[in-house]
């Protein structure tokens, strides 16, 4: 069965620093590959995806991922993180064989001002 | 505005009643998910469904059933309530690309 492995549970960081949060799916074929994000007692944002193309993809509120096929990752990264950060981002894939997305077990990110 | 719209947002509930969690779409989507968030387990699908009349069971479906009457709906019902399902359900569709999916706001339910 498909799955999603997201490596850090919980992440602390000062404001400004940099961030990378790790992203692994167990699939052989073709993936479409999303990060969300759900602040304190809100539903899930898409910050971004990935479909085809450029394997670099460039999110909402200056985040980014970089989708490495021979890795089956993901991951996200900021530069520069904000107190308005603060939030639970979640990895999900949808494979080639099915319209469900399959979620990682999310990464709490705290940063503190 | 399309949107997607789940009810109650919050519910407690005794062990052993029957629950119905309502999930209500009007973006014509075809495929509909139901998803517990649990902490450390992020969020595992329940059952989904690919359009009316179909429904199946995702991995952790024990203890729940849903129906697909028309496009708009999918209600989620747990058929006796247990403290193990005291969890945040969110509901969420797509369109037939794949490409975007939305999230309810969820349903935060208590088992007493």
């Amino acid at each position: 069965a498909q799955s999603v492995s997201q490596h850090n549970h919980h992440v602390i960081l000062s404001e400004a620093a940099s961030l990378e949060l790790g992203c692994n799916y167990s699939y052989g074929g073709t993936v479409n590959l999303f990060w969300y994000v759900q602040y304190p007692g809100q539903h899930l944002q898409l910050l971004l995806k990935y479909f085809s193309g450029d394997p670099l993809v460039k999110g909402i509120k200056g985040f980014e991922a970089e989708f490495i096929k021979s890795k089956f990752s993901f991951n996200l990264r900021k530069p520069s993180v904000q107190w308005s950060d603060t939030a639970e981002y979640f990895c999900a894939v949808k494979t080639d064989s099915s319209y469900k997305l399959i979620f990682g077990s999310g990464t709490r990110l705290l940063v503190r001002p | 505005d399309a949107e997607i719209t789940q009810s109650p947002r919050h519910k407690i509930t005794e062990t052993g009643r029957q629950v119905t969690l309502a999930c209500h779409q009007t973006w014509n989507h075809n495929n509909m998910f139901w998803y517990r968030q649990d902490l450390g387990h992020g969020l595992r699908l329940i059952h989904y469904s690919y359009g009316v009349q179909d429904t199946n069971k995702g991995e952790v479906s024990d203890g729940y059933s849903v129906s697909r009457s028309n496009t708009e709906d999918l209600p989620l019902t747990l058929e006796s309530a247990a403290s193990s399902q005291t969890s945040v359900y969110f509901c969420a569709s797509s369109d037939g690309t794949g490409h975007g999916y939305t999230f309810g706001s969820g349903t935060r339910l208590t088992v007493v």
